[in-house]
């Protein structure tokens, strides 16, 4: 149950975009599309932003987006806005039901 | 609308023993399996415990196998986390999640501290 490996932190201007990676194996974001992201602003609960590596769930504003390449999941956030502003984490469901998180990466919106 | 309520943290010292419970309304409880993931101070979200939905099957992080149980009372709408010998190292805010249709967990609570401190 090894972590998924994100970046601590990134950060952008108003406008502009950002990338987030997620890093997994062979055996977990390399194997299946089940890859999810979620957004946990300061002092609140976590959302879940990204379904199944691509897929936003109603509400979600498209300015949000996932992919995936080999071992490595990603979420672009363009058009940077203040309320961007959180913690980002990503996850995978392993195998026998179980779950692994991102380390997790602070967005700063400078 | 999914509302999902905790409570049941605090300070403990420890060894000691604490049991979480989180209040479940605003959709089928017995239909959905559910999860426990917390946040340590300073650190990022870390899965705890997952239960299907009849509560037959529950899966634990290696990190608290064997000291925490998870169980659910789906005539009471509510989800357990059972949770002995605490360490410090367990302290953190606690959340419930639903586990989603599509590997996710789609419903979160606003979550429970608890505090392992002598």
């Amino acid at each position: 149950q090894s972590a998924l490996t994100q970046p601590p932190s990134v950060s952008g201007s108003p406008g502009q975009s950002v990338i987030i990676s997620c890093t997994g194996t062979s055996s977990d974001i390399g194997s299946y599309d089940r890859v999810s992201w979620y957004q946990q602003p300061p002092g609140t609960a976590p959302k879940l932003l990204i379904y199944e590596v691509t897929n936003r769930p109603s509400g979600v504003p498209d300015r949000f987006s996932g992919s995936k390449s080999g071992n490595t999941a990603s979420l672009s956030i363009t058009g940077l806005q203040a309320e961007d502003e959180a913690d980002y984490y990503c996850s995978s469901k392993l195998s026998s039901d179980t779950w692994v998180f991102g380390g997790g990466t602070k967005l700063t919106v400078l | 609308q999914v509302q999902l309520v905790e409570s049941g943290g605090g300070v403990v010292q420890p060894g000691r023993s604490l049991r979480l419970s989180c209040a479940a309304s605003g959709f089928t409880f017995s239909r959905y399996g559910m999860h426990w993931v917390r946040r340590a101070p300073g650190k990022g979200l870390e899965w705890v415990s997952f239960i299907r939905n009849g509560g037959t099957n529950q899966n634990y992080a290696d990190s608290v196998k064997g000291r925490f149980t998870i169980s659910r009372d789906n005539s009471r709408n509510t989800l357990y986390l059972q949770m002995d010998s605490l360490r410090a190292e367990d302290t953190a805010v606690y959340y419930c999640a639903r586990d989603g249709p599509h590997f996710d967990m789609d419903s979160w609570g606003q979550g429970t501290l608890v505090t392992v401190s002598s």
